[in-house]
């Protein structure tokens, strides 16, 4: 994997509770990306950044904030977790696109296993 | 609203042979195309990245051909191996969206001995 980690790499919490998963890079790019995937559902856009402070709202962005104050930490924060929040999270990232296969392409972490009870 | 589709159904193929995997997708103009493979537990790596001027791009036993009037993408495994067996994810760019990337569900390999 390219420099990314997640943590937790697993988590088990309670409805109501407030969820905070960290995703870390050491390639320095630009962009970093959170994505769920759920059975019958593939991958799906939570909330991206485009840079330190910078972030919009992905597809299925209701129930989670994101947070970006250095360039190699994107924080993805499930204010009061539910149990359709049950998921296994994955955070990306890539560079300004280039022309060049390497530079237009994402790099995945290992994802979070979360589960909501 | 964008949508991309890949065949539902798991391929089985027996090793040697080749496995050719479908993307399609509608209300799109994408800039490129891009192929993921995803094994069990971990996140999905970049296999292939062809762009909308190109007709077909190869990296090893891999092909992947591009037909933007059909709007189709087709990914194929040559002389395939068991190790080849995992999930493979179309993909596309997304639009307003910072480069991110909207994917298909998924096509399940397996490659039998």
């Amino acid at each position: 994997d390219a420099g990314i980690t997640q943590s937790p790499r697993h988590k088990v919490t309670e409805t109501g509770t407030p969820v905070t998963l960290r995703c870390h890079q050491t390639e320095n790019h630009r962009y970093m990306y959170w994505y769920r995937q759920d059975p019958g559902h593939g991958l799906r856009l939570i909330h991206y950044s485009y840079g330190v402070k910078d972030t919009d709202k992905g597809e299925v962005s209701d129930g989670y904030s994101v947070s970006r104050s250095k360039t190699e930490d994107f924080l993805l924060t499930l204010e009061s977790a539910t149990s359709s929040q049950t998921s296994v999270y994955f955070c990306a990232i890539s560079d300004l696109p280039g022309g060049d296969a390497s530079t237009d392409t994402q790099y995945f972490g290992p994802g979070t296993r979360l589960t909501v009870l | 609203s964008q949508k991309i589709e890949q065949n539902s159904e798991a391929l089985n193929i027996q090793e040697g042979k080749t496995a050719t995997l479908t993307c399609n997708y509608t209300n799109y103009s994408p800039a490129y195309l891009q192929w993921y493979r995803q094994d069990p537990g971990r996140g999905p790596v970049f296999l292939l990245l062809i762009r909308e001027n190109e007709k077909e791009k190869r990296k090893e036993r891999l092909k992947v051909t591009f037909d933007t009037t059909l709007k189709q993408s087709l990914f194929h495994i040559t002389a395939s191996q068991p190790a080849d067996s995992a999930t493979y994810l179309c993909a596309l760019d997304m639009s307003n969206s910072g480069y991110a990337l909207n994917f298909g569900k998924g096509t399940s390999l397996l490659v039998t001995p």
